[in-house]
């Protein structure tokens, strides 16, 4: 099992450009959320959803969306980016609510 | 909303030193999860809390979940380097959310 891969695993953005970061996870979970996590910071919910055509707003959604046709992905979409959304993006997953969390190893973006 | 409080933000200790950080809620919780996360990595989930005063170990690490389930500590016993990081509590809210603390991070001192 490759678990929860993530990509691109760097990216620079020109402001007001949009792109997908794409999230796949191989085990079957049913919850999967997407995090920012800015420097020297914790973690920041975006998103999140518990199954195929169910998906949620978290801590801080405003300028993303997602979408969940698939169990096994969940692209978050990034529009008009921003400076501010310069972060390290993580995918996560889990089988139950409540159990742990699997990470994917992160999505570096620099919006300039 | 749910908030977790984590302290301290950072602490530096020499090798061999004992270490521990704190997670506090003003809310009862229903578990507390703890990862760590390396410089430049993801992280990694150590362990879950459930049980009113539960205590676990791990090797060096020891994790406590308080009587009231409202805090939590893991203490870490004479630190290696490779305990380098990040460390983050992590409480489970209503909604399918988990809400993650601002974590401690760890330097050690050869």
């Amino acid at each position: 099992n490759a678990g929860v891969t993530q990509t691109p695993k760097f990216r620079i953005l020109k402001i007001g450009q949009s792109m997908t970061l794409q999230c796949t996870q191989d085990m079957n979970h049913n919850y999967m959320y997407w995090y920012r996590q800015d420097p020297g910071m914790g973690l920041k919910l975006i998103y999140y959803s518990v199954g195929a055509g169910i998906t949620d707003k978290g801590e801080v959604p405003n300028g993303y969306n997602v979408s969940r046709s698939t169990t096994e992905d969940f692209p978050l979409r990034l529009e008009l980016a921003a400076p501010s959304q310069t972060s390290v993006y993580f995918c996560a997953s889990t089988e139950r609510y409540q159990e742990t969390q699997y990470f994917g190893p992160g999505t570096r973006l620099l919006v300039l | 909303g749910q908030q977790v409080m984590q302290i301290p933000q950072y602490q530096h200790v020499q090798e061999g030193e004992d270490f521990t950080t704190y997670c506090n809620s003003s809310t009862t919780l229903s578990n507390i999860q703890w990862y760590k996360q390396r410089p430049g990595g993801h992280p990694v989930f150590l362990i879950q809390l459930v049980k009113s005063g539960e205590v676990k170990k791990q090797k060096r690490l020891t994790f406590q979940f308080g009587e009231a389930k409202k805090n939590s500590s893991l203490h870490i016993t004479a630190t290696q380097t490779t305990d380098v990081g990040t460390y983050f509590c992590a409480v489970n809210t209503g909604g399918f959310k988990t809400i993650f603390g601002a974590g401690t991070r760890l330097f050690v001192k050869a």
